[in-house]
C-alpha cells in the first residue's frame, strides 16, 4: 500500500505570496491532518479534515486554511506568507474512526524569503 | 508532551545496549499515546502506541510504559542498532473524534555509537 504522498517536496516563496501544498492519503483513509514543524516550536497541529469537513483546528491564524476533496486528497493554503512560516509542513492520514495511529508523509519544506 | 520549542534532549547509547526515552505528557484526559521516530529528511514514522487502559505494551524490540499517575510515558528500545539513530517523539491525542489531533513532545535525539 502506498504511503502518504506530499507535493511538492520543496518550495521557495517570497513574503506576501501565497502557497498551496498537496497531500494524498493512504488509500482508504478518510482523515487528513496537517502539522507544522519548526526548530523553534516543534510539531504543531494545524487542522484535520474528515469527509471534506474540518473536524479539528489548531491555534493558527486564518491565513492558514485547508480543504479536502471527495477522494480524501487534501490541500493546505497559506496566504500572505511571512518569514516565520518557513517550516516543514507534514500531512498525516488515518482511517478517521477511533483507533489507530496517524501515518505521516515526508513533508513539504517551505522557505519564505 | 508539551509542544514547545526547547533544546532537544540527546541520548547516546552504545550499539547493542538498551535505551530508554522518557516523556511527560500534559493532559490527564488524553487516552491514547503514540511514539514516533523521525529520521533526517523524513516524516515521523509510527513505532508503537498504547491506550490509557494499559500500562505496558510490547512490540518488536520496543516497549512502551505508561504511568498515568504521574503522566509519564517511556519508550524502551532493546539491543539498539545504528538504524535506531533518530529523533523520537511522544504524542498524546486531544481530538474529539479519535486520534487525529495530536500534541507532540519536544523530541529526544538518540544516537547509537558503533
Amino acid at each position: 500500500k502506498a504511503g502518504v504522498t506530499q507535493t511538492p517536496r520543496y518550495l521557495i516563496k517570497t513574503r506576501g505570496q501565497q502557497v498551496t501544498l498537496s497531500c494524498s492519503p493512504i488509500s482508504g483513509h478518510r482523515s487528513v491532518s496537517w502539522y507544522q514543524q519548526t526548530p523553534g516550536q516543534g510539531l504543531q497541529f494545524l487542522f484535520e479534515y474528515f469527509s471534506e469537513t474540518q473536524r479539528n483546528k489548531g491555534n493558527f491564524p486564518g491565513r492558514f486554511s485547508g480543504r479536502q476533496f471527495s477522494n480524501s486528497r487534501s490541500e493546505m493554503n497559506v496566504s500572505t506568507l511571512e518569514l516565520g512560516d518557513s517550516a516543514l509542513y507534514l500531512c498525516a492520514s488515518s482511517p478517521g474512526t477511533i483507533g489507530g495511529p496517524l501515518h505521516f508523509g515526508n513533508g513539504t519544506r517551505l522557505t519564505v524569503t | 508532551g508539551e509542544s514547545v520549542g526547547l533544546h532537544l534532549p540527546t541520548l547516546s547509547v552504545q550499539e547493542g545496549d538498551n535505551s530508554i526515552i522518557n516523556c511527560a505528557y500534559s493532559n490527564s484526559a488524553s487516552d491514547y499515546f503514540i511514539w514516533y521516530k523521525q529520521e533526517s529528511g523524513k516524516g515521523p514514522q509510527f513505532i508503537i502506541d498504547i491506550r490509557s487502559n494499559m500500562d505496558k505494551r510490547q512490540g518488536q524490540r520496543v516497549t512502551v510504559l505508561l504511568n498515568k499517575t504521574v503522566k509519564h510515558l517511556s519508550l524502551q528500545i532493546a539491543a539498539t542498532q545504528p538504524g535506531d539513530s533518530a529523533v523520537y517523539f511522544c504524542a498524546e491525542n486531544n481530538g474529539n473524534f479519535g486520534n487525529e489531533k495530536l500534541t507532540f513532545g519536544t523530541g529526544t535525539r538518540l544516537t547509537i555509537i558503533p
